[in-house]
């Protein structure tokens, strides 16, 4: 069964740092893209950034460029999000997602809540 | 960035009754090259992540019920729910993947 599986949310200070990561099962992690999109309490889905399969490539919204990091680990089926310098509109469920041959993404995880509050 | 809005916001449709959501997009999505329209639509239900319904605008992902279809080309696109039934009450997104800078619709709340 392919799965996706985040960890890593919770409460976080303004400027604060948080690791998510997204431990992938059922598939070869390798040949997908993956990425990670998030959603505010009550708000639409936001897309965050993205990774080709290789990590060679990186994309990023405008709203967190500079600020979080992308990056893969193919030996250990693993997604992460660096974010650092948090801010309170960072705060959301932040699902990572397998981007499917063509671009849409396919298969989702159920999510980790990142809340950032003094 | 591509803009993607969808209309309306908000939809009540009755039980077995037609359902159709829009969505357009601030640019063309339709690569020329292959003829395929980098659109997708996906259903949230309260509490769970997106489901993948339709992609190239009009294939259906696998285990969505043939009541769902997707229309559209370039612009502007409909998701339609050709009778309505009470699990289809959920938030639908569109989203563009013509570009790695993905977005999504604001997303349309669909009541009975």
């Amino acid at each position: 069964e392919v799965q996706l599986v985040e960890s890593g949310g919770g409460l976080v200070q303004p400027g604060g740092s948080l690791r998510l990561s997204c431990v992938a099962s059922g598939f070869t992690f390798s040949s997908y893209a993956m990425s990670w999109v998030r959603q505010a309490p009550g708000k639409g889905l936001e897309w965050v950034s993205g990774i080709s399969g290789s990590g060679g490539s990186t994309y990023y919204a405008d709203s967190v460029k500079g600020r979080f990091t992308i990056s893969r680990d193919n030996s250990k089926n693993t997604l992460y999000l660096q974010m650092n310098s948090l801010r309170a509109e960072d705060t959301a469920v932040y699902f990572c997602a397998k981007i499917g041959s063509g671009g849409a993404f396919h298969i989702w995880g159920q999510g980790t809540m990142v809340t950032v509050s003094s | 960035d591509i803009v993607m809005t969808q209309s309306p916001d908000s939809l009540a449709v009755s039980l077995g009754e037609r359902a159709t959501i829009n969505c357009k997009s601030s640019q063309s999505v339709l690569y020329s090259s292959n003829n395929k329209n980098y659109l997708a639509w996906y259903q949230q239900k309260p509490g769970q992540p997106p489901k993948l319904l339709i992609y190239w605008a009009s294939t259906r992902e696998s285990g969505v019920p043939d009541r769902f279809s997707g229309s559209g080309s370039g612009t502007d696109f409909t998701l339609t729910i050709s009778s309505l039934q009470a699990e289809d009450v959920a938030v639908y997104y569109c989203q563009q993947y013509y570009s790695t800078l993905y977005t999504f619709g604001q997303g349309t709340r669909l009541e009975i």
